[in-house]
């Protein structure tokens, strides 16, 4: 049972635009969500994290946005740029207990390409 | 500052043998998380140590087991290794329980099981 799905394997931007990524998830139980970046042969890197009682939150040319009721949140990188090239990797969390409390749940991943 | 290093960052196992993986957490760090990454998947939880108990485990079986020292650096043991068990072993350090203290991963080790 995949509680976090990121539905898109690849996404192909130009330079300059927007990067949307998207993630769903299942668990009622999930309250703070993250974004991690990963280079090959490197460990994934945070990007920006956002906590169940704000809808979004920005970070320089990172925002991401949460919609509860959806169950779904996406990350918006603008502009794009090459060097944002990597594997984008949502995950969720419980900060309140239960079985999640301090466990990440991953997505899949999606592949980002940004051209010049 | 250093952050999370993991040794060895390959290795070759045969089929039923065990493997040893060593991580050592970032500088201040308590927490320690280890994940097993499956090719074209994403990182799934084995279990979490907590000032050297585990707090917490994932759908992994007994054969999977773990420790954690006193100066917070940890250790993830496989026995009887299956083929399946070939992924990338990363390991994650924090400053304390909870995902808002954030998590610093390492390189991984890649294990390969023929």
């Amino acid at each position: 049972d995949q509680q976090v799905k990121q539905n898109s394997p690849s996404l192909s931007v130009q330079e300059g635009r927007i990067s949307i990524l998207n993630c769903d998830y299942t668990n009622s139980m999930f309250d703070y969500f993250l974004w991690y970046k990963k280079y090959p042969a490197e460990g994934p890197t945070f990007l920006i994290s956002i906590s169940s009682i704000k809808d979004k939150n920005e970070d320089g040319r990172f925002t991401v946005f949460l919609n509860k009721s959806a169950k779904h949140l996406s990350l918006h990188i603008v502009p794009s740029q090459p060097g944002d090239s990597a594997v984008y990797f949502c995950a969720a969390s419980s900060l309140s207990g239960g079985t999640s409390y301090g466990k990440l749940t991953f997505g899949q991943g999606t592949i980002l390409t940004v051209h010049p | 500052e250093t952050g999370v290093t993991q040794s060895p960052t390959h290795l070759i196992k045969t089929r039923g043998q065990q493997v040893t993986l060593r991580c050592s957490s970032q500088s201040g760090h308590n927490t320690v998380s280890w994940y097993q990454q499956a090719l074209g998947q994403g990182p799934q939880f084995i279990f979490q140590y907590y000032r050297e108990e585990e707090n917490g485990r994932g759908n992994f079986p007994p054969r999977f087991s773990g420790l954690q020292f006193p100066n917070y650096s940890s250790e993830l043991n496989v026995n009887a290794l299956e083929l399946d068990d070939s992924a990338l072993y990363l390991c994650a350090s924090s400053l304390a329980l909870g995902s808002n203290y954030g998590y610093t991963f390492g390189s991984g080790t890649r294990l390969t099981v023929v």
